[in-house]
Parts: structure tokens; C-alpha cells; sequence
């Protein structure tokens, strides 16, 4: 069964710091990876995504992350916070064909001023 | 291009009522998914529909049930609410052809009393 873990249910950052949020999976087979963000009372909204080909995913907003296969991760990156960067993050995997999306448990992220 | 939309976005029922929520996909996109968003359990997945029929389903009592019609909207239907049944509901839709990226609606906020 597919399935994602986010370790850390909570990150703290300093504005202007790299921000590191981090994901595993566990799916047979070629993954497609995803990245999701949620402001409070708000859908999710997608960031990048990984389906195959380079391992380093650029998205929105700055956000960035490495597609790993040795170590099953996933993890989101951006260079240099923002406060307006706090929010909830999700990874999702899926297999490829139709199957469903799960997603992990998200990770609150804080940027402190 | 609009997005996700869905309709309503609060709502306040009492146990034992049942309820209908309505999804409007990204025009063109014929897959729409629904999830159920709690603090407890986080995303889970309720089902998916592509072109009216069910391709996913996921393990929810038959209490929650969907369809959707040939304009791709969506609708979801909760019979019997239980106190349980209160979470965020938030709707996806993607072109419905493999590994390809959900938008997501705001989410319908419901309430059981």
C-alpha cells in the first residue's frame, strides 16, 4: 500500500533562513510526489509536483524540492523564508495510472519575524 | 480560468439529518475527487468519480455517497449525520488521465450539533 510520511508535525524558522519540511514515501513502482500548502480556512494549494526526469522539482513561490529515490524522501525547500510562508504542508503520493491520492499529515510551518 | 469551486461553504446540521454539498470542476476536467479533512485523521480520500461513474473508492460507510453528471459537477451526499461526520469537505478536479495534478475547492466547512 502507498503511503507518505511527514516526521515533523510542527518547523520553526527565522524569516530569511532556508526552510527544510520533510517527507518520505512507501509505494512500489514509479511515484508521482506531491507538494500541497494550506492557509487557514482555505483549500489546499498545489506547489510542484515530481513525475519523472530531473530530480530537482521548481515550483511556486520559490518552493523547490528533491525527488530522492534511494532514500524514498521528498522533502520541500525554499532558499529564504517568508513570514507569509507559515502555513500547513502536505505531501501526497499516488502511483502512476489512476490510483488515488494519499497524503501525509501535513506539517505546520512557522516563519517568525 | 476559474477555479474549483464549492457550494456551500458553511454549513450547520443537526444528527440524524443528511446533507448534500456540490462541486464545479476547472472547465475540462472530467475527475473530480472528494476528501474529508479532520484534526484527528487528517485528508482522507472519499471517492472519485470520472466521466459519471465511480473509478475510487474510499473506506467511508455507505452513508457517503456522490455522483456525478455530465457536466462534470459533482455532488456529495451524507445521510444520517453523526457528530462525527463534522470536518472540512474538500473537493479536487484533474483531467482524469493518470498521474496528472488536483486542484482543490475552498471546502465546505460542515458542522453536526
Amino acid at each position: 500500500a502507498q503511503s507518505v510520511a511527514q516526521p515533523e508535525d510542527q518547523v520553526n524558522v527565522a524569516e530569511g533562513n532556508p526552510l527544510t519540511v520533510k517527507c518520505t514515501y512507501s509505494v512500489s513502482g514509479n511515484p508521482y510526489l506531491f507538494w500541497y500548502v494550506q492557509y487557514p480556512n482555505r483549500g489546499l494549494q498545489f506547489l510542484l509536483k515530481y513525475i519523472t526526469g530531473d530530480n530537482l522539482v521548481k515550483g511556486s513561490y520559490g518552493f523547490e524540492a528533491e525527488f530522492n529515490k534511494s532514500q524514498t524522501s521528498f522533502h520541500l525547500k525554499k532558499p529564504s523564508a517568508l513570514v507569509s510562508d507559515s502555513a500547513l504542508y502536505f505531501c501526497a503520493v499516488r502511483y502512476s495510472g489512476y490510483s488515488t491520492l494519499t497524503f501525509g499529515k501535513g506539517t505546520m510551518l512557522l516563519v517568525s519575524p | 480560468k476559474a477555479g474549483v469551486t464549492q457550494t456551500p461553504r458553511y454549513l450547520i446540521k443537526t444528527r440524524g439529518q443528511q446533507v448534500t454539498l456540490s462541486c464545479s470542476p476547472i472547465s475540462g476536467h472530467r475527475s473530480v475527487s472528494w476528501y474529508q479533512q479532520t484534526p484527528g485523521q487528517g485528508l482522507q480520500f472519499l471517492f472519485e468519480y470520472f466521466s459519471e461513474t465511480q473509478r475510487n473508492k474510499g473506506n467511508f460507510p455507505g452513508r457517503f455517497s456522490g455522483r456525478q453528471f455530465s457536466n462534470s459537477r459533482s455532488e456529495m451526499n451524507v445521510s444520517t449525520l453523526e457528530l462525527g461526520d463534522s470536518a472540512l469537505y474538500l473537493c479536487a478536479s484533474s483531467t482524469g488521465t493518470g498521474g496528472e495534478t488536483q486542484y482543490f475547492g475552498p471546502g465546505t466547512r460542515l458542522l453536526v450539533l
